[in-house]
């Protein structure tokens, strides 16, 4: 079986751009998270989405949006880029509410210049 | 303590050595805990999810316990081999409809050969 998988891997963008970063979680997961990476820290908690609702959201700007599609996949919206916005943005799957392990994927590298 | 911390930051040790890393979180309200192994440019890798006080688990020459009362999660690694060398992440889950999991800022670990 395949793991989680995010597109792109690496990615380039300017101030003021919109990104669009894309995760397919486990098959059968029906859970999406969305992780934030800044070096030196843990991974932040942005979105968590559960049969394509919105069932928890960290202590993001209104800037980040998210959504989850029918196949249970997820895209990662970001407007209006800023610098501190350059991170590693992870994915993870779970089977959903109650099910205690999360399946991280490799992430995205987003730099903002 | 009010956040999930991780000592020491890093490690360097012989192969061959035994060490342990030490987790910290609130104690109240536990749902669960998750230690993660990572290496660069690779996904988090799930090692354990730890839900009752006591709790001890063991993955080869990993082993992990845990106290919720104290609010103290420890891993050890018998017997580093370089393979070992990467970062350990703990993350305590606060289950309930988002299961946002949050991060202490990990444990480098590199064993010299």
């Amino acid at each position: 079986d395949a793991g989680v998988t995010q597109s792109p891997t690496h990615l380039i963008k300017t101030r003021g751009q919109h990104v669009t970063l894309r995760c397919s979680p486990i098959s059968g997961h029906k859970s999406v998270s969305w992780y934030q990476q800044v070096l030196g820290q843990g991974p932040q908690f942005i979105f968590q989405y559960y049969e394509k609702e919105e069932r928890g959201r960290g202590n993001f700007p209104d800037r980040f949006s998210a959504r989850q599609f029918p196949n249970y996949s997820s895209e990662l919206n970001v407007n209006a880029l800023l610098l501190g916005d350059s991170a590693l943005y992870l994915c993870a799957s779970s089977g959903g509410t109650g099910s205690y392990e999360q399946y991280f994927g490799p992430g995205t590298r987003l730099t903002v210049t | 303590i009010l956040n999930v911390e991780q000592s020491p930051q890093s490690l360097h040790v012989q192969e061959g050595d035994s060490t342990n890393f030490t987790c910290s979180f609130p104690s109240s309200n536990f749902y669960a805990l998750h230690w993660y192994r990572w290496e660069t440019a690779k996904s988090p890798e799930a090692l354990f999810v730890m839900t009752l006080n006591g709790d001890e688990k063991k993955k080869g020459r990993i082993s992990a316990t845990l106290n919720t009362k104290e609010g103290y999660s420890y891993l050890y690694i018998k017997g580093s081999q370089p393979e070992d060398s990467a970062t350990y992440l703990c993350a305590q889950d606060y289950g309930g409809a988002t299961n946002k999991l949050i991060f202490g800022t990990g444990t480098l670990l590199a064993v010299q050969p």
